[in-house]
Order: structure tokens, then sequence, then C-alpha cells
């Protein structure tokens, strides 16, 4: 079957460093991105990968292994703002999205 | 311009009622797709549609009809409300199957 794994949870303090995890088993693989959902909003566009290794957008930087079906999603000098949930999602050989249920961030002063 | 847009962003309906969602969209996106999001599941997709009046089943479409007649539109039906049908829906648009996709403000549904 197919299945992407994240925390539930990750707390975290303002100013720091924190890196999300995210692991998949999918029939095929496409692609995977991240998206950012504060509570109550829609998810919105953080990241793509494709090929193997870093992609760095500001604060936010994605990573992806192809060979061990993983990724991370890293987030530098953390803010309040950071707070909210973190979507990974694979896209598989069909071309469908296929979810994980999220991390939720919590960010502490 | 708010690209996708959905109404009503609140429901509450009875269960055996039927109720249709709607989305709307001002960026002419070629795919458009229905996702329900649960606590403790990921955004699962219900219906998908690449072009006008084509449309495909997702991972959980039972208990739902969607209908593309314009490019723009992409309303979804639940043709006989159920209780597990309480959930939060995203409307989303994407300029392919596979690139990012844009997301609605969603719709809350609650059955009662």
């Amino acid at each position: 079957g197919q299945n992407i794994d994240q925390p539930t949870e990750m707390t975290a303090t303002e100013g720091a460093i924190v890196q999300i995890n995210c692991t998949y088993q999918t029939s095929g693989f496409n692609g995977l991105f991240w998206y950012q959902q504060h509570a109550g909003e829609a998810p919105t566009f953080l990241s793509y990968n494709v090929l193997d290794g870093l992609e760095e957008k500001g604060r936010f930087s994605s990573f992806l292994s192809r060979s061990k079906g993983y990724s991370y999603l890293l987030l530098k000098e953390l803010q309040m703002k950071d707070s909210a949930s973190y979507l990974c999602a694979c896209v598989d050989s069909n071309y469908q999205l296929i979810w994980g249920a999220g991390t939720k961030l919590i960010i502490k002063p | 311009d708010a690209g996708i847009t959905q109404s009503p962003r609140y429901k509450i309906t009875e269960t055996g009622r039927q109720v249709t969602l709607m989305c709307h969209q001002t960026w002419s996106h070629s795919y458009m797709f229905w996702y329900r999001q649960d606590l403790g599941h990921g955004l699962r997709l219900i219906y998908y549609s690449a072009a006008a009046d084509i449309t495909d089943k997702g991972e959980v479409p039972d208990g739902y009809v969607v209908s593309r007649s314009k490019t723009e539109n992409f309303p979804l039906t639940l043709e006989s409300a159920t209780r597990s049908q309480t959930s939060v829906y995203f409307c989303a648009g994407s300029s392919s199957d596979q690139g990012e996709q844009y997301f609605g403000p969603g719709t809350r549904l609650t059955v009662t």
C-alpha cells in the first residue's frame, strides 16, 4: 500500500532550527511537495523536490533522498508565525498526490 | 484576485439531504480537485478533473458526484449526506496533474 509518515506534533523555540521528517512508500515516485497549513486555513505551497538533494528557499529548505524514501523540511530562525501544520505529499505513478497526515509545529517564545 | 473560491464556507445539513459545494476559479487551471480533510488523516482526494467534461474518481469517491460543464466551475454534490461526510472540503486547481496545487479556503460541512 501507499504510506506517508510524518511526526504528529513537534515543539520548537522561537529563533531556533527545526527539521520535520517525512518517509514515504508509494507505487512509483514523481516528486514530493511540502505545504504549510495554518489552523482554519487552506494549505499553501512551500517546496517541490524531484531530484535528490537540498532545495533552499529563504528560511525554508527541503531535502530529498529517493533511494531512502525520505525527505525533510528544515525551518531556520523560527518565528511565531511558523506555528502551523506542515504537510508532506508524494506524486505517485498515476500522478496523484498522496498526502501525509501533517506535522503540527508549535513554536514557543 | 482570490484564484479559487468556495461557497458556502460553512454548512450544516441533515442526514439524507442533498447538498452541493461550489468551487469557482479565475485562473484557468486545467486541473481541479476536491479533497476532504479529517483529523488524523491526510487530505484525501474525492474527485478530480483534467478539463471540462472530464472527471475521474480519487481515493474516496463513494457518496459524491461532480460535474465540470465549464472550466471555471467544479461543484461537488453529496447525494444523500451521512454523518461520516462531516468534514472540511477543499477545492484546488493546478496547471497539471503533478504540479503545485492552489487551494480554496475550504467549506466546513457538518451533517447532523
